[in-house]
């Protein structure tokens, strides 16, 4: 596999249901980031990881919970979301959170849908 | 503080006529500059980037953007609009230090036949 890989691709869940979704990225980059993309808005960061350690939580909900075991591993916990939450989720990483390669590039993302 | 307006929610061409996406940015810093596309159901894909070089960015696809910081703007340009072209585009600012990615609202690109 190349570049960042997200799975599921699709997830289907209840408001009282928990699941995961996971990010794994193959480029030796050390940042990794969770955005939302809903219709009709901007692009949402979400959290940001570099090297491992949480750097950005944008006041995200507690619902979500990220988690980063190691600089090639993502995921986003998820436990009693509403369906608002339903959106894509997209996953990306960088070499470096700024500076010159700072540029991300992103997994396929997971479409989620709260019933 | 910095952000990024593209002036075009959608943008229309026919196939094999010139594409421009407008863009324009703020940044309290000399920025880094990027465009991304997106086709259906996929994730962000880079076309090309801005870092301080040359102002004339040449990108993927035969996409090429210029930075025009008198302007403060980063149009991206095609000559010849393929139907395969048809996607959203998002602009994207980093500005300096410690700074993540800001994205604009993304224009979306038809190509008619």
């Amino acid at each position: 596999e190349t570049g960042v890989t997200q799975t599921p691709r699709h997830l289907v869940m209840g408001m009282t249901n928990k699941k995961s979704l996971k990010c794994e990225q193959h480029l030796g980059h050390n940042a990794m980031y969770w955005y939302k993309q809903s219709a009709k808005k901007p692009l949402e960061l979400m959290f940001v990881y570099n090297f491992k350690e949480q750097t950005e939580n944008n006041s995200v909900p507690s619902r979500f919970s990220p988690e980063c075991p190691n600089s090639s591993h993502l995921f986003l916990h998820l436990h009693t979301l509403q369906p608002e939450d339903s959106a894509l989720y997209l996953c990306a990483s960088s070499r470096r959170t700024a500076g010159g390669g700072n540029e991300q590039f992103f997994g396929p993302g997971t479409r989620l849908t709260v019933l | 503080a910095q952000s990024v307006t593209q002036l075009d929610s959608h943008v229309s061409v026919s196939e094999g006529t010139p594409v421009l996406l407008r863009c324009n940015y703020s940044s309290s810093y000399s920025p880094s500059l990027f465009w991304y596309v997106q086709h259906p159901n996929k994730g962000l894909q880079l076309l090309l980037k801005y870092t301080s070089a040359a102002t004339l960015v040449k990108g993927i696809n035969g996409f090429e953007a210029e930075f025009k910081k008198s302007e403060t703007s980063f149009h991206l340009t095609k000559p010849s609009a393929h139907m395969s072209d048809a996607a959203e585009y998002f602009c994207v600012v980093s500005g300096g230090g410690y700074s993540t990615l800001t994205f604009g609202k993304g224009t979306m690109l038809l190509v008619s036949p």
